[in-house]
Protein backbone atom coordinates (compact mmCIF):
# COMPACT_ATOMS: atom_id res chain seq x y z
CA UNK A 1 0.00 0.00 0.00
CA UNK A 2 0.98 3.58 -1.07
CA UNK A 3 0.95 6.28 1.79
CA UNK A 4 1.73 9.90 2.35
CA UNK A 5 2.33 11.58 5.56
CA UNK A 6 2.27 15.14 5.94
CA UNK A 7 2.59 15.98 9.92
CA UNK A 8 2.71 19.47 10.50
CA UNK A 9 -1.12 20.33 9.93
CA UNK A 10 -0.36 24.04 10.39
CA UNK A 11 2.61 25.89 9.59
CA UNK A 12 3.25 30.23 9.64
CA UNK A 13 6.18 32.30 9.02
CA UNK A 14 7.09 35.31 8.40
CA UNK A 15 7.54 37.44 5.26
CA UNK A 16 10.65 36.64 3.60
CA UNK A 17 11.55 34.32 5.44
CA UNK A 18 12.20 30.63 4.87
CA UNK A 19 9.67 27.77 5.73
CA UNK A 20 10.71 23.51 5.47
CA UNK A 21 6.96 21.90 5.05
CA UNK A 22 7.68 17.96 5.56
CA UNK A 23 6.42 14.70 3.81
CA UNK A 24 7.22 11.02 4.15
CA UNK A 25 5.87 8.31 2.10
CA UNK A 26 5.74 4.96 2.51
CA UNK A 27 6.27 2.15 -0.69
CA UNK A 28 7.58 -0.73 -2.33
CA UNK A 29 8.07 0.50 -5.87
CA UNK A 30 11.22 1.60 -7.65
CA UNK A 31 10.30 4.24 -10.13
CA UNK A 32 7.88 7.17 -9.07
CA UNK A 33 7.40 10.67 -9.27
CA UNK A 34 6.80 13.04 -6.53
CA UNK A 35 5.12 16.54 -6.36
CA UNK A 36 3.83 19.66 -4.44
CA UNK A 37 1.09 20.83 -5.42
CA UNK A 38 -0.85 24.25 -3.76
CA UNK A 39 -4.33 24.94 -3.20
CA UNK A 40 -5.38 28.71 -2.18
CA UNK A 41 -8.28 29.76 -0.98
CA UNK A 42 -9.67 29.61 -4.60
CA UNK A 43 -8.89 25.79 -4.46
CA UNK A 44 -7.47 25.32 -7.94
CA UNK A 45 -4.93 22.70 -7.20
CA UNK A 46 -1.57 24.47 -8.76
CA UNK A 47 2.19 22.00 -9.17
CA UNK A 48 4.64 23.54 -7.33
CA UNK A 49 7.44 21.16 -7.80
CA UNK A 50 7.81 18.04 -9.48
CA UNK A 51 10.85 15.59 -8.45
CA UNK A 52 11.72 12.18 -10.37
CA UNK A 53 12.54 9.12 -8.10
CA UNK A 54 15.57 8.32 -10.42
CA UNK A 55 16.83 11.97 -10.38
CA UNK A 56 19.33 12.00 -7.39
CA UNK A 57 19.34 16.00 -7.62
CA UNK A 58 17.30 18.07 -6.04
CA UNK A 59 14.24 19.83 -7.96
CA UNK A 60 14.00 23.79 -7.57
CA UNK A 61 11.55 25.90 -8.89
CA UNK A 62 12.91 29.38 -8.41
CA UNK A 63 11.83 30.42 -4.79
CA UNK A 64 10.92 26.46 -3.97
CA UNK A 65 13.01 23.13 -3.44
CA UNK A 66 12.76 20.06 -2.90
CA UNK A 67 14.89 17.82 -0.04
CA UNK A 68 14.48 14.14 -1.72
CA UNK A 69 15.97 11.48 0.45
CA UNK A 70 14.97 8.36 -1.32
CA UNK A 71 16.47 5.48 1.04
CA UNK A 72 14.88 7.78 4.48
CA UNK A 73 11.27 8.37 1.99
CA UNK A 74 11.22 11.82 2.72
CA UNK A 75 10.59 14.75 0.55
CA UNK A 76 10.48 18.18 2.15
CA UNK A 77 9.58 21.56 -0.02
CA UNK A 78 11.70 24.60 1.26
CA UNK A 79 10.32 27.77 0.31
CA UNK A 80 12.59 30.87 0.57
CA UNK A 81 11.68 34.76 0.48
CA UNK A 82 8.29 33.37 1.90
CA UNK A 83 5.55 35.91 0.13
CA UNK A 84 1.50 36.20 1.23
CA UNK A 85 0.81 35.02 -1.86
CA UNK A 86 2.06 31.54 -0.42
CA UNK A 87 -0.41 31.14 1.97
CA UNK A 88 -2.39 28.04 1.00
CA UNK A 89 -2.72 24.51 1.69
CA UNK A 90 0.43 22.86 0.32
CA UNK A 91 -0.65 18.87 -0.34
CA UNK A 92 2.61 16.28 -1.11
CA UNK A 93 1.57 13.88 -3.52
CA UNK A 94 3.34 10.44 -4.75
CA UNK A 95 2.37 8.83 -7.95
CA UNK A 96 3.96 5.13 -8.90
CA UNK A 97 5.04 5.34 -12.60
CA UNK A 98 2.13 4.00 -14.79
CA UNK A 99 0.14 3.60 -12.19
CA UNK A 100 -3.48 3.83 -11.63
CA UNK A 101 -3.83 6.98 -9.18
CA UNK A 102 -1.99 9.78 -7.24
CA UNK A 103 -1.95 9.47 -3.58
CA UNK A 104 -2.08 12.72 -1.49
CA UNK A 105 -0.95 13.89 1.92
CA UNK A 106 -3.19 15.44 3.79
CA UNK A 107 -1.98 18.71 3.81
CA UNK A 108 -0.42 21.42 5.37
CA UNK A 109 -2.19 24.64 6.26
CA UNK A 110 1.06 27.34 5.70
CA UNK A 111 0.07 31.36 6.19
CA UNK A 112 2.48 33.87 5.31
CA UNK A 113 2.42 36.77 8.06
CA UNK A 114 3.26 40.07 6.70
CA UNK B 1 -8.19 23.22 -24.92
CA UNK B 2 -5.56 23.80 -22.42
CA UNK B 3 -7.01 23.25 -19.15
CA UNK B 4 -9.53 20.57 -17.19
CA UNK B 5 -13.17 22.24 -17.72
CA UNK B 6 -15.34 21.25 -14.65
CA UNK B 7 -18.97 22.17 -14.64
CA UNK B 8 -21.02 23.30 -12.76
CA UNK B 9 -18.60 25.15 -9.84
CA UNK B 10 -21.33 24.76 -7.76
CA UNK B 11 -24.65 22.34 -7.31
CA UNK B 12 -26.86 21.91 -4.19
CA UNK B 13 -29.45 18.38 -4.23
CA UNK B 14 -31.77 17.64 -1.53
CA UNK B 15 -30.97 14.54 0.29
CA UNK B 16 -31.80 11.59 -2.10
CA UNK B 17 -31.45 13.61 -5.47
CA UNK B 18 -28.99 12.71 -8.11
CA UNK B 19 -26.19 14.46 -8.71
CA UNK B 20 -24.13 14.75 -12.34
CA UNK B 21 -20.59 16.43 -12.87
CA UNK B 22 -18.94 16.77 -16.10
CA UNK B 23 -15.44 17.04 -16.54
CA UNK B 24 -13.66 18.15 -19.84
CA UNK B 25 -9.87 16.68 -19.40
CA UNK B 26 -7.01 18.55 -21.72
CA UNK B 27 -6.89 17.84 -25.76
CA UNK B 28 -4.27 15.14 -25.99
CA UNK B 29 -4.42 13.64 -22.38
CA UNK B 30 -5.94 10.13 -21.79
CA UNK B 31 -6.27 9.75 -18.20
CA UNK B 32 -8.58 11.40 -16.22
CA UNK B 33 -8.86 11.08 -12.58
CA UNK B 34 -11.76 11.52 -9.98
CA UNK B 35 -10.92 12.51 -6.83
CA UNK B 36 -13.50 13.95 -3.71
CA UNK B 37 -11.58 16.45 -0.85
CA UNK B 38 -13.98 16.81 2.09
CA UNK B 39 -13.31 19.52 4.33
CA UNK B 40 -10.50 20.85 2.41
CA UNK B 41 -8.09 18.09 3.66
CA UNK B 42 -7.60 14.73 2.13
CA UNK B 43 -7.91 13.89 -1.22
CA UNK B 44 -10.47 10.73 -1.61
CA UNK B 45 -9.18 8.81 -4.94
CA UNK B 46 -12.54 7.44 -6.79
CA UNK B 47 -11.67 6.48 -10.51
CA UNK B 48 -9.64 6.79 -13.00
CA UNK B 49 -9.96 6.29 -16.91
CA UNK B 50 -7.61 5.75 -20.05
CA UNK B 51 -9.42 7.36 -22.63
CA UNK B 52 -13.05 5.34 -22.09
CA UNK B 53 -11.97 2.21 -20.38
CA UNK B 54 -11.86 2.26 -16.34
CA UNK B 55 -8.45 2.56 -15.10
CA UNK B 56 -8.52 1.73 -11.35
CA UNK B 57 -12.33 1.74 -10.03
CA UNK B 58 -11.51 0.99 -6.23
CA UNK B 59 -12.50 4.41 -4.42
CA UNK B 60 -15.84 4.04 -6.18
CA UNK B 61 -18.92 3.74 -3.33
CA UNK B 62 -20.63 1.69 -6.55
CA UNK B 63 -24.08 1.38 -5.00
CA UNK B 64 -24.86 5.15 -5.43
CA UNK B 65 -21.44 6.19 -7.56
CA UNK B 66 -21.07 5.81 -11.67
CA UNK B 67 -18.91 7.15 -14.04
CA UNK B 68 -18.27 7.40 -17.62
CA UNK B 69 -15.78 9.01 -20.30
CA UNK B 70 -16.89 8.49 -23.88
CA UNK B 71 -15.70 9.30 -27.00
CA UNK B 72 -16.37 13.34 -28.22
CA UNK B 73 -18.04 14.17 -25.06
CA UNK B 74 -17.30 15.29 -21.13
CA UNK B 75 -16.71 13.02 -18.96
CA UNK B 76 -19.22 12.26 -15.93
CA UNK B 77 -19.64 11.46 -12.53
CA UNK B 78 -22.92 10.43 -11.04
CA UNK B 79 -23.98 10.30 -7.73
CA UNK B 80 -27.75 8.67 -7.55
CA UNK B 81 -29.47 9.27 -3.94
CA UNK B 82 -27.14 11.93 -2.77
CA UNK B 83 -26.40 11.51 1.05
CA UNK B 84 -25.40 14.41 3.52
CA UNK B 85 -22.02 13.18 3.27
CA UNK B 86 -21.46 13.44 -0.07
CA UNK B 87 -21.08 17.16 0.31
CA UNK B 88 -18.09 17.77 -1.23
CA UNK B 89 -15.58 19.14 -3.90
CA UNK B 90 -14.99 16.68 -6.56
CA UNK B 91 -12.19 17.36 -8.80
CA UNK B 92 -11.21 16.00 -12.02
CA UNK B 93 -7.89 15.91 -13.23
CA UNK B 94 -5.87 15.14 -16.53
CA UNK B 95 -2.60 13.60 -17.57
CA UNK B 96 -0.51 13.23 -20.68
CA UNK B 97 -0.68 9.34 -22.25
CA UNK B 98 1.74 6.73 -23.01
CA UNK B 99 3.65 4.40 -20.97
CA UNK B 100 5.85 5.06 -18.29
CA UNK B 101 5.09 8.32 -18.46
CA UNK B 102 1.73 8.74 -17.52
CA UNK B 103 1.98 10.26 -14.16
CA UNK B 104 4.12 12.61 -15.26
CA UNK B 105 1.89 15.88 -13.79
CA UNK B 106 -1.96 15.79 -12.94
CA UNK B 107 -3.81 19.11 -14.12
CA UNK B 108 -6.36 20.08 -11.93
CA UNK B 109 -10.15 21.49 -13.09
CA UNK B 110 -11.58 24.10 -10.45
CA UNK B 111 -13.63 21.53 -8.84
CA UNK B 112 -17.56 20.99 -8.04
CA UNK B 113 -18.34 22.15 -4.85
CA UNK B 114 -21.74 19.46 -4.37
CA UNK B 115 -23.84 20.51 -1.08
CA UNK B 116 -26.66 18.15 -0.24
CA UNK B 117 -28.92 19.29 1.99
Amino acid sequence: AQTVTQSQPEMSVQEAETVTLSCTYDTSESNYYLFWYKQPPSRQMILVIRQEAYKQQNATENRFSVNFQKAAKSFSLKISDSQLGDTAMYFCAFAPTGGNQFYFGTGTSLTVIP
Amino acid sequence: GEEVAQTPKHLVRGEGQKAKLYCAPIKGHSYVFWYQQVLKNEFKFLISFQNENVFDETGMPKERFSAKCLPNSPCSLEIQATKLEDSAVYFCASSQPGGSRTNEKLFFGSGTQLSVL
